[in-house]
């Protein structure tokens, strides 16, 4: 039984780029959640997607943007990337909400 | 506001010691969870354990124990005889049940580093 995956496992892009990551949740799982994690912090909340809709945004700009397809895989789209953006981004599945979630090990994302 | 503090910001110690990782949490819900996860450098996150606000019994699991203390807001975890294998980031999180989802509030993490 395979869990979260994501890809890429890396991605090198400049400013102004913009990027698409992909993760395919756990089997049995039909819900997505999108984490960054910069350099030393903790994960922070990006957005959920549950039967192919944003179910809850945090404080991250419409830059920013998701996709969840009938198969429950996701998308995380970036656009006009800043250096900041530069962050390990987690994709999580769980079976519920408030269960435990399960993460991939993330795509390390480089903007120069 | 929900917030969740890890005031260590990392803690080294020798193999067989016994280490304690602080987590203090803030949350006006009255119905919320607490989880620690652990990180090893391979950066994927892996559950420890989740507790419910409504249960504050302690938890052991092996070389691991929890202690949830809702008059404090301390969920504190504590590993006894440390190995090398332990040495990772830990982070503890607070989900609060009003809002419906996954979301998660992470602390800063605690680095442990454990030597032989």
């Amino acid at each position: 039984d395979a869990g979260v995956t994501q890809s890429p496992t890396h991605l090198i892009k400049t400013r102004g780029q913009q990027v698409t990551l992909r993760c395919s949740p756990k089997s049995g799982h039909d819900t997505v959640s999108w984490y960054q994690q910069a350099l030393g912090q903790g994960p922070q909340f990006i957005f959920q997607y549950y039967e192919e809709e944003e179910r809850q945004r945090g404080n991250f700009p419409d830059r920013f943007s998701g996709h969840q397809y009938p198969n429950y895989s996701s998308e995380l789209n970036v656009n006009a990337l800043l250096l900041g953006d530069s962050a390990l981004y987690l994709c999580a599945s769980s079976p519920g909400p408030h269960e435990k979630l399960f993460f991939g090990s993330g795509t390390q994302l480089s903007v120069l | 506001a929900q917030k969740v503090t890890q005031a260590q910001t990392e803690i080294s110690v020798v193999e067989k010691e016994d280490v304690t990782l602080d987590c203090v949490y803030e949350t006006r819900d009255t119905t919320y969870y607490l989880f620690w996860y652990k990180q090893p450098p391979s950066g994927e996150l892996v559950f420890l354990i989740r507790r419910n606000s409504f249960d504050e019994q302690n938890e052991i699991s092996g070389r691991y124990s929890w202690n949830f203390q809702k008059s404090t807001s301390s969920f504190n975890f504590t590993i006894t005889a440390s190995q090398v294998v332990d040495s990772a980031v830990y982070f503890c999180a607070l989900s609060e049940a009003y809002y419906n989802t996954d979301k998660l509030i992470f602390g800063t993490g605690t680095r442990l580093q454990v030597f032989p």
